[in-house]
């Protein structure tokens, strides 16, 4: 079945770059994507790449897509204390009907 | 604009009881979806409904029932709550299954 892993924990200092890494199991899938959640609040899309492209830039976001190694990165340059959140990395089930979401990677960004 | 609101914020139950957690946007949205979210287990799928009249099973439907009641509302039942239910429970909506809204969550603690 379907299953995306990501590390739980990343710590970076004001910035920095952080790097939040996902690797996930369904190769059909079309999409990729990265929500982002702050703390008491529900998810929000933060962006996404189609599986035919290696990158994706929006703005200090880039999201970096090896197809072969079904690994996903999401690289957030000049890193703010603004940033610190929970980002999960997400596909689509099999029958395309509903998200499945990684366990989360925890940013703390610190001054 | 309210998006997805989801009631109560905040709810305590003792083992046994029931109770329903409410739902409702007002995107116009066909899917809508339940997930509840653990520390260190991300966000797992109890129920989704591809469109007014239909639900499906998730990951983790057991313990837990879903009303479509009409386009805008969503609701999920638990009919005898167990401590093993602990969770913060979202519900979300989309007009296509990858780009969800979800709401704030609510707190549910089960003693």
């Amino acid at each position: 079945g379907e299953d995306v892993e990501q590390s739980l924990f990343l710590s970076v200092r004001e910035g920095d770059s952080s790097v939040i890494n996902c690797t996930y199991t369904d190769s059909s899938s079309t999409y990729l994507y990265w929500y982002k959640q702050e703390p008491g609040a529900g998810l929000q899309l933060l962006t996404y790449i189609f599986s035919n492209m290696d990158m994706k830039q929006d703005q200090r976001l880039t999201v970096l897509l090896n197809k072969k190694d079904k690994h996903l990165s999401l690289r957030i340059a000049d890193t703010q204390t603004g940033d610190s959140a929970i980002y999960f990395c997400a596909e689509l089930n099999q029958a395309g009907t509903a998200l499945i979401f990684g366990k989360g990677t925890t940013l703390s960004v610190s001054s | 604009n309210a998006g997805v609101t989801q009631t109560p914020k905040f709810q305590v139950l003792k083992t046994g009881q029931s109770m329903t957690l409410q739902c409702a946007q007002d995107m116009n949205h066909n899917s809508m979806y339940w997930y509840r979210q653990d520390p260190g287990m991300g966000l797992r799928l109890i129920y989704y409904s591809a469109s007014e009249g239909t639900t499906d099973k998730g990951e983790v439907p057991n313990g837990y029932n879903v009303s479509r009641l009409n386009k805008r509302e969503f609701s999920l039942r638990l009919e005898s709550a167990a401590p093993s239910q602990t969770s913060v429970y979202f519900c979300a909506s989309s007009k296509r299954p990858d780009e969800a809204f979800f709401g704030q969550g609510t707190r549910l603690t089960v003693v």
